[in-house]
């Protein structure tokens, strides 16, 4: 089992949808949790951390199961900007490494 | 301020050539993270630095691949022989504590031909 495992996707919606991801890791006692976002060709980028109570940055609301070991990311009213892959990221339990998903592609389209 | 820079951008090599990608990481940032990421996959770690420690290298191929980050700033990998599995980007992220948001370079993009 991948440390961290993501929808296969890719998601393909229409302008103003609201789409989710979901992920899921393996090590109960990982640390930290991230969504990171990475466009065509370039560098992943944080997109947002996650917590255990939850969290919203505008558009964009993240969760975290401990219990499941589930991590989710919402997308409210998508843009054609939002077009990118989200990658789900755990810090390892030692604290010492970031694990990434394979990522999820989010195609927005008009 | 700037971010983390590599070069080359990108490298073409034919196979048994041997490889070098530099990076620079933002000023101030202890922490040095080589990844590699290949079509369709999320970032895979080499190489963790703390300072000039490798202090994680445990996925690093240490037949071919070796890397350094002298006085603790730049840093280097270096591939040889390169094979035609190695074709990737790679790409090198620092932050400044272990456990803070990682920045990201815009990578080097390997072709082994």
């Amino acid at each position: 089992r991948k440390e961290v495992e993501q929808d296969p996707g890719p998601f393909n919606v229409p302008e103003g949808a609201t789409v989710a991801f979901n992920c899921t890791y393996s090590n109960s006692a990982s640390q930290s949790f991230f969504w990171y976002r990475q466009d065509c060709r370039k560098e992943p980028k944080l997109l947002m951390s996650v917590y255990s109570s939850g969290n919203e940055d505008g558009r964009f609301t993240a969760q975290l199961n401990r219990a499941s070991q589930y991590i989710s990311l919402l997308i409210r009213d998508s843009k054609l900007s939002d077009s990118a892959t989200y990658l789900c990221v755990v810090l390892n339990q030692a604290g010492t490494a970031l694990i990434f998903g394979k990522g999820t592609t989010l195609s927005v389209s008009s | 301020e700037a971010g983390v820079v590599q070069s080359p951008r990108y490298k073409i090599i034919e196979k048994k050539q041997p490889v070098a990608f530099w990076c620079n990481p933002i000023s101030g940032h202890n922490t040095l993270y080589w990844y590699r990421q290949n079509l369709g996959q999320g970032p895979e770690l080499l190489i963790r630095y703390e300072n000039e420690e490798a202090v994680d290298d445990s996925q690093l191929p240490k037949d071919r691949f070796s890397a350094e980050r002298l006085k603790g700033v730049d840093s280097t990998l270096k591939i040889q022989p390169a094979e035609l599995g190695d074709s990737a980007v790679y790409l090198c992220a620092s932050s400044s504590q272990r456990n803070t948001e990682a920045f990201f370079g815009q990578g080097t993009r390997l072709t082994v031909v």
